[in-house]
């Protein structure tokens, strides 16, 4: 069975401080990944995902960056935190059910970042 | 653009009353409907997908349908562990999907 995991589960750090986020699926291959963050009360909102090694598309211009080194590891950095940042980081990962359909969404643990 | 507008954002009911969640979408093209429950401080339980209109699916106290415009997340004689916040998403063949906002169900013993 798939299983993904994210780490660390909680981080607090302070502003200008640099972030690095960790995502791994096992059990699967070649699979799409995806971060989201989720803001208290809000919904998730899609920042980067990637279908392939080094191929990542972000989805909304900030001071985030992603990266997939490897085929089941996913990443999300930043050089220098802000306030703003702060939120949970979800990382999923998606799988074809039926040939053009759809594709199904798993969710990670998350990751609890607060910026100080 | 794609929007989800899920309603009500809150809802509290006793054990045993049956309700509604309600999920309305505004997408180009349409090629599947999700919803997860998120448990607070963890990540969202995938429940169900629908691909078109008329589909159903139940799991447990859970129903879920789609029509063209919306789909209705029915929760059938709730009990205290289905309090949770309900989230729903399109996917609109971008890969990535699009959420609401969800609503927070709370149901009482």
């Amino acid at each position: 069975s798939q299983t993904i995991h994210q780490w660390p589960a909680t981080l607090v750090q302070p502003v200008g401080s640099p972030l690095s986020l960790e995502c791994t699926v096992e059990g699967t291959s070649n699979p799409n990944l995806y971060w989201y963050r989720q803001a208290a009360g809000r919904g998730l909102q899609l920042l980067f995902y990637s279908v392939g090694i080094g191929q990542i598309s972000s989805e909304v211009p900030q001071n985030l960056s992603a990266s997939r080194p490897q085929d089941r590891q996913f990443i999300l950095s930043s050089k220098k935190l802000l306030l703003s940042d702060s939120g949970f980081y979800l990382c999923a990962w998606s799988v074809q059910v039926l040939f053009d359909s759809s594709y199904e969404q798993y969710f990670g643990p998350g990751t609890r970042l607060t910026v100080t | 653009e794609d929007q989800v507008t899920q309603s009500p954002e809150a809802l509290r009911l006793q054990e045993g009353e049956s309700s509604s969640l309600n999920c309305s979408y505004t997408v180009s093209g349409l090629r599947g409907l999700f919803w997860y429950r998120q448990d607070p401080g963890k990540g969202p339980e995938f429940l169900f997908t629908l691909y078109s209109a008329g589909e159903e699916k139940e799991k447990e106290r859970l129903k879920a349908t789609l029509t063209k415009k919306e789909s209705f997340l029915h929760i059938t004689a709730p009990k205290p562990e289905d309090s949770a916040t309900y989230l729903c998403a399109v996917d609109t063949g971008r890969r990535a999907l699009t959420f609401g906002s969800g609503t927070r169900l709370q149901v009482q013993p």
